[in-house]
């Protein structure tokens, strides 16, 4: 079975501030997919990322990153000078990548809720 | 290009009234997910469909439930009859292929009296 566990149920920072979600996984699948989703205020899920588990290499987009470590199972998600419009709700998911009736099926994690204040 | 579009955007109905709700992926996407998000149990995958073929619908809640994909382009989900507790938001996502990242419709708001 996959879980993806996001600690942090909900992070307030003021603008500016750096911010660092974190999400967990567990799977018992060897090659897997990671992502990140975003939910803003008016509901739509907005895709972010996907990481395959072969690349373990970090990735930067403007002012997000990533860390991808399978040591840890993690694959957290970083918001460099956060601003007003990251207020959202983020969410991390895992997907198996391989055949089988779960390939393609996507576990997400319960969501942290990021409010930036100005 | 367009995305997913799903329909309606917002239903209000009564208890054992039968809800549809449509969904059309992304073109030239051969998978298509249902999933509902509550407060209490977040993003579920309800049911999801591979070149129009039901794959997995371990996640449909009961008989009243029932999805289908009549061709490459549509899908509906029905709800008969309806109850309060199926009060939620249903999102439609595609992708191409089906491992791959999935792109999600706006969703459908529902919400039964």
């Amino acid at each position: 079975a996959q879980k993806v566990t996001q600690a942090q149920t909900e992070i307030s920072v003021v603008e500016k501030e750096d911010v660092t979600l974190d999400c967990v996984y567990e799977t018992r699948d060897t090659t897997y997919y990671l992502f990140w989703y975003k939910q803003p205020p008016s509901g739509e899920l907005v895709f972010l990322i996907r990481r395959n588990s072969f690349d373990e290499q970090n990735e930067i987009s403007g002012r997000y990153s990533w860390n991808f470590q399978k040591s840890t199972s993690s694959f957290n998600f970083t918001i460099t000078a956060s601003q007003v419009v990251d207020s959202a709700v983020y969410f991390c998911a895992l997907s198996p990548n391989a055949g089988g009736t779960s390939y393609g099926k996507l576990t997400f994690g319960q969501g942290t809720i990021l409010t930036v204040h100005p | 290009d367009a995305g997913v579009i799903q329909s309606p955007r917002h239903e209000v109905t009564e208890m054992g009234q039968e809800v549809t709700l449509r969904c059309k992926p992304i073109s030239g996407h051969n998978s298509l997910f249902w999933y509902r998000q509550t407060m209490m149990r977040g993003l579920e995958l309800l049911i999801y469909f591979n070149n129009n073929v039901p794959i997995d619908d371990s996640g449909m809640p009961e008989d009243r439930f029932s999805a289908k994909m009549p061709n490459a382009s549509f899908s509906t989900l029905k709800i008969q009859p309806s109850e309060p507790r199926d009060s939620a938001v249903y999102f439609c996502a595609s992708s191409a292929p089906r491992g791959e990242t999935q792109y999600f419709g706006p969703g459908t708001r529902l919400l039964v009296l």
